[in-house]
Formats: structure tokens, sequence, C-alpha cells
């Protein structure tokens, strides 16, 4: 069945590294997202990563995919106020056209 | 380049009423889908349609709901006959090709039923 699980809330100081976790139980993904959501906004795309890599690194953001453990981690480096949102993992499967979400992580960065 | 239009940001419609939501998409994107969001929870997907198409509307309600993209002008998601627990936040997307794609997402619709 289609998944997506994310822990509810995080909260970290000014300066430290973020980690957010996301499992998800398709094993057919293609692609997997990271999307931020900020107060009264849309969803807007910060990252992604094709299901046959490890890793990918974008200035302060990591995403690591360990395939065999359906785990998708985003790593937020030097985590500032402004990374305060709520961060969305999901995943769209080979030849779909659905995405689906989780429901979320709440990133809290304390100054 | 104007990204994805949702209007009104805020619907307040009393239980029985209908709501008409509309979307226009990214120019240049002729693949649109409705999400929606309940406090706490992630997005929910409801449907995916391209132009006077519907292609997956897997996750829409049986009853009360309804979309539409045609040729000319938005995507319109209607619901019918509201009820209290239809007031979520309720989000377009557009895609260029549709498969396997990145979304932009709108700002979304607050719809609030009394």
């Amino acid at each position: 069945g289609e998944d997506v699980e994310q822990s509810l809330f995080l909260s970290v100081r000014e300066g430290d590294s973020s980690v957010i976790n996301c499992t998800y139980t398709d094993s057919s993904s293609t692609y997997l997202y990271w999307y931020k959501q900020e107060p009264g906004a849309g969803l807007q795309l910060l990252t992604y990563i094709f299901s046959n890599m490890d890793m990918k690194q974008d200035q302060r953001l990591t995403v690591l995919l360990n395939k065999k453990d359906k785990h998708l981690s985003l790593r937020i480096a030097d985590t500032q106020t402004g990374d305060s949102a709520i961060y969305f993992c999901a995943e769209s499967m080979t030849g779909g056209f659905k995405t689906i979400f989780g429901a979320g992580t709440r990133l809290f960065v304390k100054a | 380049n104007a990204g994805v239009m949702q209007n009104p940001r805020h619907l307040v419609r009393r239980r029985g009423q209908e709501a008409r939501l509309r979307c226009s998409p990214m120019k240049g994107h002729s693949h649109v889908y409705w999400y929606r969001q309940l406090p706490e929870e992630g997005l929910k997907f409801m449907v995916y349609l391209q132009k006077e198409n519907i292609i997956d509307e897997s996750g829409m309600p049986k009853e009360r709901f309804s979309a539409e993209f045609p040729k000319e002008g938005p995507s319109i998601l209607r619901i019918q006959q509201v009820v209290r627990g239809d007031s979520a936040a309720y989000f377009c997307a557009s895609s260029p090709q549709g498969r396997d794609e990145k979304l932009f997402f709108g700002s979304g619709t607050q719809l609030s039923v009394l």
C-alpha cells in the first residue's frame, strides 16, 4: 500500500543541524521529495532524489536514501530561524500520477 | 511567470451551500492536481486532471465533490451541500507533463463551513 510516515515535531537551536526522517512503504517509488510549507502558503519543492541514488547534496540540504529500509532523511546544516516551517516527505510511484505525502514534520528553530 | 493561482484564499460557507474553488496552473502546465489538507495531517490526493479529462479521481469522495479542467479557463473543484467536515485547506498543484514530476503548488483555499 501507499504510506509515508514522519514524526510530527522537531525542535533545534539556531546554528545546529536538523535531521528530519521519513519512512515509506512502496518499493516502486521513482522519486522521493522534500517540500517545505511556510505558514499560510502552499508547498514549495526543496529537493528531490531519484530512487537509484543514495545521497544528494544541495547547499545546506543533504538528502539520504536507504532503499533497503525505505528510509529517507533531510539534513539541514546551520539551521536558521527562517527554516522554521513544516517539511513534507513525498513519493511518486513509477509511471504513476499521484504524489503521496506524509503528514509533515513541524520544525521549530530556537534563537 | 506567474505561479499557480488559487482563489479565493478564504471561503466561508454555511452548511448546505455550494463551494467553488478555482485554480489556474502555471503557464505551460496542462496537468492539475487537487489535494486536501486537514489540520495536523498531510496532503491527501483528491484528483488529477488534464485539459478536459479526469485522469485519476481515486481520492475524491463519491458524493458532492466534482472537478473539471475545461479547455479554456481555470480548473474548478466544486463541493455541493457542504458539511462541517469539508472544512480544510484545498491545494492545487500543476506540472508540465504529469508523470513522476515535481509539483508546483498554489497558496491554497481555506474553506470554512459554519
